[in-house]
């Protein structure tokens, strides 16, 4: 069975800092890894993912993510946070299981940014 | 493009009672996701349907919980009789293509049950 691992529950970051957050995996087969975002009082939307090729994906408002295949990870980065960007963030893995396709999704790391 | 919508926002009931939640997905998406987000974990699949076949429904607590998608748009989640577990934010997505590992999936805004 597929799982996620966000090993950082909360991160408090003064703004213009650097953010990195980590994503761990578990699945022997070919995955599908997604960063999904939840700001306060709004529901969940897509950050970015990672199907194939590149291993360093850009997605919007700034952020990106490598997938490093050796070491099962799919960071998030971003060089320099804003206030705004104070959010939940969930880490996904999606696996095609014969007709369904399964999306696990971590326990989420909530980013605060101060001023 | 409508998003997810969802309804109610939020219910309160008493354990043993009955409760259902609502779904539209957007417009001529295919494939709409039911999800149980309890607080301080990520969203849990429930239930997958495709048009409307269930595709995945393997961690659904069958006995008391259903999920129907008549006429492959709208759909309802039914839980029945509730338990105090069963609180949690419930999420439905859609996605446009067949379920696929790479469809991006849209959530609605979810419905927060308290089970008292």
């Amino acid at each position: 069975a597929q799982s996620v691992s966000q090993h950082n529950h909360h991160v408090i970051l003064s703004e213009a800092a650097s953010l990195e957050l980590g994503c761990n995996y578990s699945y022997g087969g070919t995955v599908n890894l997604f960063w999904y975002v939840q700001y306060p009082g709004q529901h969940l939307q897509l950050l970015l993912k990672y199907f194939s090729g590149d291993p360093l994906v850009k997605g919007i408002k700034g952020f990106e993510a490598e997938f490093i295949k050796s070491k099962f990870s799919f960071n998030l980065r971003k060089p320099s946070v804003q206030w705004s960007d104070t959010a939940e963030y969930f880490c996904a893995v999606n696996a095609l299981k014969g007709t369904a396709s399964k999306l696990t999704f971590g326990t989420g790391t909530r980013l605060q940014v101060t001023l | 493009e409508a998003g997810v919508a969802q309804s109610p926002r939020y219910k309160i009931i008493e354990k043993r009672q009955s409760v259902a939640f609502w779904c539209n997905p957007i417009s001529g998406h295919a494939t709409l996701y039911w999800y149980q987000q309890i607080l301080g974990q990520g969203p849990k699949l429930l239930i997958q349907f495709q048009n409307n076949g269930v595709v995945d429904d393997s961690q659904l607590p069958k006995d008391r919980f259903s999920a129907e998608r008549l006429k492959g748009v709208d759909s309802t989640l039914k839980i029945q009789p509730a338990k105090l577990e069963d609180s949690a934010v419930y999420l439905c997505a859609s996605s446009s293509a067949f379920g696929g590992a790479t469809d991006t999936q849209y959530f609605g805004p979810g419905t927060r049950l308290t089970v008292l």
